[in-house]
């Protein structure tokens, strides 16, 4: 099975950086995903992790260490546009099943 | 074309009516799946296709019913849904299962009354 945790709020200025957190539990391990969600929306794919290290997209990067179980997402520049949810998602590696936590509502105000 | 694609958009139904929900992608994916989300929770799988043959049934009561048509679509029947029933049904496909991510689709919002 799998255990994914992640904070649920945070509000952050117009211009900052915020980091968002994931841990995850899982007996076997096949990627990790992050997703963004307006509400009411579909979640949409910003990034995929499979070795431990950076990725960087764009005003978004992703980081991984599976000896840990930790992942975060990083957003730089803020724009009023990325008050989301952001969904981590962590695919099993013996069932290749996506199993997502609950989300980080982020709020960015002026 | 990065598209998923789901109709309607907005379902509204009693418990007695029979409903479908499609979704359509033409990106080659061959694995599709339906997800349930109740607001403020995460997607939770229903269903996986992968090369049209129903891979995953993650115990869903058979008042849903999946349908894989062909490659590019995948619908969801509906019959005697109860009011707990009522979600955002969102479609995802991806290049393989098990490999490469997800594209979701729009959601249709479910009301059963």
């Amino acid at each position: 099975g799998q255990n994914i945790d992640q904070p649920t709020e945070m509000t952050a200025t117009e211009g900052a950086i915020v980091q968002i957190n994931c841990t995850y539990q899982t007996s076997g391990f096949n990627g990790l995903f992050w997703y963004q969600q307006h509400a009411g929306e579909a979640p949409t794919f910003l990034s995929y992790n499979v070795l431990d290290g950076l990725e960087e997209k764009g005003r978004f990067s992703s980081f991984l260490s599976r000896s840990k179980g930790y992942s975060y997402l990083l957003l730089k520049e803020l724009q009023m546009k990325d008050s989301a949810s952001y969904l981590c998602a962590v695919r099993d590696g013996g069932n290749n099943r996506l199993a997502f936590g609950k989300g980080n509502q982020v709020v960015v105000i002026p | 074309d990065t598209e998923v694609t789901q109709t309607p958009k907005h379902l509204v139904m009693g418990m007695t009516n029979k409903k479908s929900l499609k979704c359509e992608q033409h990106m080659g994916h061959r694995a599709m799946y339906w997800y349930k989300q109740k607001a403020k929770k995460p997607p939770e799988l229903m269903f996986v296709y992968s090369y049209e043959k129903l891979s995953i049934n993650e115990s869903v009561p058979s008042r849903f019913s999946p349908e894989c048509p062909n490659s590019s679509l995948l619908n969801l029947h509906l019959h005697a849904l109860q009011p707990e029933d009522s979600a955002l049904y969102l479609c995802a496909s991806s290049q393989d299962f098990g490999t490469y991510e997800q594209y979701f689709g729009p959601g249709t919002r479910l009301t059963v009354t």
